[in-house]
């Protein structure tokens, strides 16, 4: 089945400490996108990559990382995360600019 | 600067009447247009897209936009609401300026009532 896979779907952490969001696609899309959804606020682009080793940033990139090593995955890395990075986060991927999205299920974050 | 903006966060319909969920945008660059819709709890699916063919655009479970430049919009409308079809909307622009910048509306929730 074609899809795009996040985990963990919920994650609780406290202020500082480094984690590590995954995302796979299994459609050999050469498009991804990482986004957090806020109540009031729609969906806002944090990092997306076009190809291997090409990322570039969204609107809202600050406390995040990303990398691209393989075109399957696309991890987001907070690397010392505080409380305004609760939020639910999804990844999407793409064959191509405007073919439209194929969107994992969500990861619900909550930073205490 | 690019913006998306959906002109109801709420639209409130019964079942089997129109439903109209209003986007416009705003950008310098030739868009790419999008309806996403999120049920609850869920993520989120593609409704249907504009890309510069067609203006007026079918979609899956009998949504239809129609792109109009003059106007800057992309309206979402179904002739017949159904119950399922309460979840939230979202317009997105993709800007076509050899990145791939994603800018989503704030969203719009529609209730469809019996």
């Amino acid at each position: 089945e074609a899809q795009v896979t996040q985990n963990p779907r919920y994650l609780i952490t406290v202020t500082g400490k480094k984690l590590t969001v995954t995302c796979s696609q299994n459609m050999n899309h050469e498009y991804m996108s990482w986004y957090r959804q806020d109540p009031g606020l729609g969906l806002r682009q944090i990092y997306y990559s076009m190809n291997v080793e090409v990322t570039d940033k969204g609107d809202v990139p600050e406390g995040y990382k990303v990398s691209r090593k393989e075109k399957r995955n696309f991890p987001l890395i907070l690397e010392s995360p505080s409380p305004n990075q609760t939020s639910l986060y999804f990844c999407a991927s793409s064959e191509r600019q405007n073919y439209g999205y194929t969107f994992g299920s969500g990861t619900r974050l909550t930073v205490v | 600067a690019q913006s998306v903006t959906q002109l109801d966060s709420h639209v409130s319909v019964s079942e089997g009447t129109p439903v109209l969920l209003r986007c416009n945008y705003s950008s310098s660059y030739s868009p790419s247009l999008f309806w996403y819709v999120q049920h609850p709890n869920k993520g989120l699916q593609l409704l249907l897209k504009y890309t510069s063919a067609a203006t007026l655009v079918k979609g899956i479970n009998g949504f239809e936009a129609e792109f109009k430049k003059s106007e800057t919009s992309f309206h979402l409308t179904k002739p017949s609401a159904h119950m399922s079809d309460a979840a939230e909307y979202f317009c997105v622009v993709i800007l076509n300026t050899g990145g791939f910048k994603t800018i989503f509306g704030a969203g719009t929730r529609l209730f469809v009532k019996a």
